[in-house]
């Protein structure tokens, strides 16, 4: 069965600092992955998608970057934080266009940002 | 362009009530339809799925019916427990059929107290 792994669980990084959120998916190749974030009481908004491996989509403008260096591998990354950086963090993935046609996202555990 | 509009919460219910959120959607064509649940502290866990018209998704003792007539997939369960205290998720794919770029609402907070 497939599993989505997200950490770190929780992380507290002061203002300026860089940022790198792992995601990792198993039992299944070459997912669709995506990263969302989740402010305090509110929705979720897509950050990045990626089809394949180098290929990566930006939805919003945003001091955050996103890499897929391996097929199951998503990372987030910022060079320099900001405070409203902060917030929950949630990586998906999906079946690709190319092995079923499915609408299924399927969420990791989520990574809890503070920035101080 | 497409999207979802959601009930907005926070909704407070006694353990045993009946509970309704709403969710109506525009979109071109018939796309499947979602709700996801948000368990605190938690990523979210797909609930249910709607795929065409009329169809019925049911899990958990969630219902939802996707109505072509009022655009609407209302998440009903008749009698909640306090285990369902969660945020959810109404959603649905901005193209359908690829798994890519979902809508979601803005999510209901439910709190069920005993």
């Amino acid at each position: 069965s497939q599993t989505i792994h997200q950490w770190p669980a929780t992380l507290v990084q002061p203002v300026g600092s860089p940022l790198s959120l792992e995601c990792t998916v198993e039992g299944t190749s070459n997912p669709n992955l995506y990263w969302y974030r989740q402010a305090a009481g509110r929705g979720l908004q897509l950050l990045f998608y990626s089809v394949g491996i180098g290929q990566i989509s930006s939805e919003v403008p945003q001091n955050l970057s996103a890499s897929r260096p391996q097929d199951r591998q998503f990372i987030l990354s910022s060079k320099k934080l900001l405070l409203s950086d902060s917030g929950f963090y949630l990586c998906a993935w999906s079946v690709s266009w190319g092995q079923a046609r499915t609408d299924t996202q399927y969420f990791g555990p989520g990574t809890r940002l503070t920035v101080l | 362009g497409d999207s979802v509009t959601q009930m907005e919460g926070p909704v407070t219910l006694s353990e045993e009530a009946f509970l309704t959120i709403n969710c109506t959607y525009t979109a071109t064509g018939y796309p499947s339809l979602f709700w996801y649940v948000q368990y605190p502290g938690e990523g979210l866990q797909l609930l249910l799925k709607a795929t065409k018209a009329d169809d019925k998704g049911s899990n958990k003792g969630f219902e939802a019916t996707y109505r072509k007539e009022t655009t609407s997939f209302h998440l009903e369960k008749g009698s909640v427990q306090v285990s369902d205290s969660a945020v959810y998720f109404c959603a649905l794919p901005i193209i359908p059929n690829t798994g890519n770029q979902f809508y979601f609402g803005t999510g209901t907070s439910l709190t069920v107290i005993p």
